[in-house]
């Protein structure tokens, strides 16, 4: 069954460093999102994703926060400057379709610690 | 503002039945999903209602009433693998799939 993965699956990194988190969507997928969920909270939407440009982003996507689709299969977020509140487990998404009724695909996430 | 409220917890014991309640404020709605997720893994999709009433699949059914703003997960014949945490999320665009996620609802299934 298709999946989408993620890497690395921990990143630790230094307060100020940037940091880029990688993601697979499945093949045929168009729509791609990242969440991030607190040790212990709930998921929070950050951003989506669509025909090579953002569609929609929250308040947390500040200017640290970037998204990008290098190639044809690999979707990364950077976070540029790192703070300690960026640490996460930061999920990639993905959906064949945007209609209400496609599901989104959860990968299995990146845990990223800020030191 | 957007919430969604479900119960912290719930307890129950293996081949009984529990109900998982979600009431939601949100400024669109476009329909209500269930996931589960075990240990911080990945949220795992388990139903969807876009309109009104009982979605069954399997051991789980999900049910709606949009007038209420309101929706549960059923969850039968229970076993300790379901032991879980469940989130409600309400899907508040039409364009862009955005999930609103609930706070979540550990359950714990005991022998």
């Amino acid at each position: 069954e298709p999946e989408v993965t993620q890497t690395p699956s921990h990143q630790v990194t230094q307060m100020g460093q940037e940091v880029i988190l990688r993601c697979v969507p499945i093949s045929n997928h168009l729509y791609f999102y990242w969440y991030r969920q607190i040790l212990g909270q709930k998921v929070e939407f950050l951003v989506s994703f669509y025909n090579n440009e953002i569609s929609e982003k929250s308040e947390i996507f500040d200017d640290q926060f970037s998204v990008e689709r290098p190639d044809g299969s690999n979707f990364t977020l950077k976070i540029r400057s790192t703070k300690l509140e960026d640490s996460a487990m930061y999920f990639c998404a993905s959906s064949e379709a945007q209609g209400a009724t496609y599901e989104q695909y959860f990968g299995p996430g990146t845990r990223l610690t800020v030191t | 503002g957007q919430s969604l409220e479900q119960p912290s917890e719930v307890t129950a014991v293996e081949g009984a039945i529990v109900q998982i309640n979600c009431t939601y404020q949100t400024s669109g709605f476009y329909g209500l999903s269930w996931y589960q997720q075990h240990d911080g893994g990945a949220p795992t999709f388990l139903s969807y209602n876009a309109l009104d009433g009982l979605e069954e699949t399997g051991r789980f059914s999900s049910f709606l009433s949009r007038s209420d703003s309101y929706g549960y997960l059923l969850l039968q014949e229970l076993q300790m693998k379901d032991s879980a945490s469940y989130f409600c999320a309400v899907r508040d665009s039409g364009n862009t799939g955005k999930l609103i996620f609930g706070q979540g609802t550990t359950l714990q299934v005991k022998p």
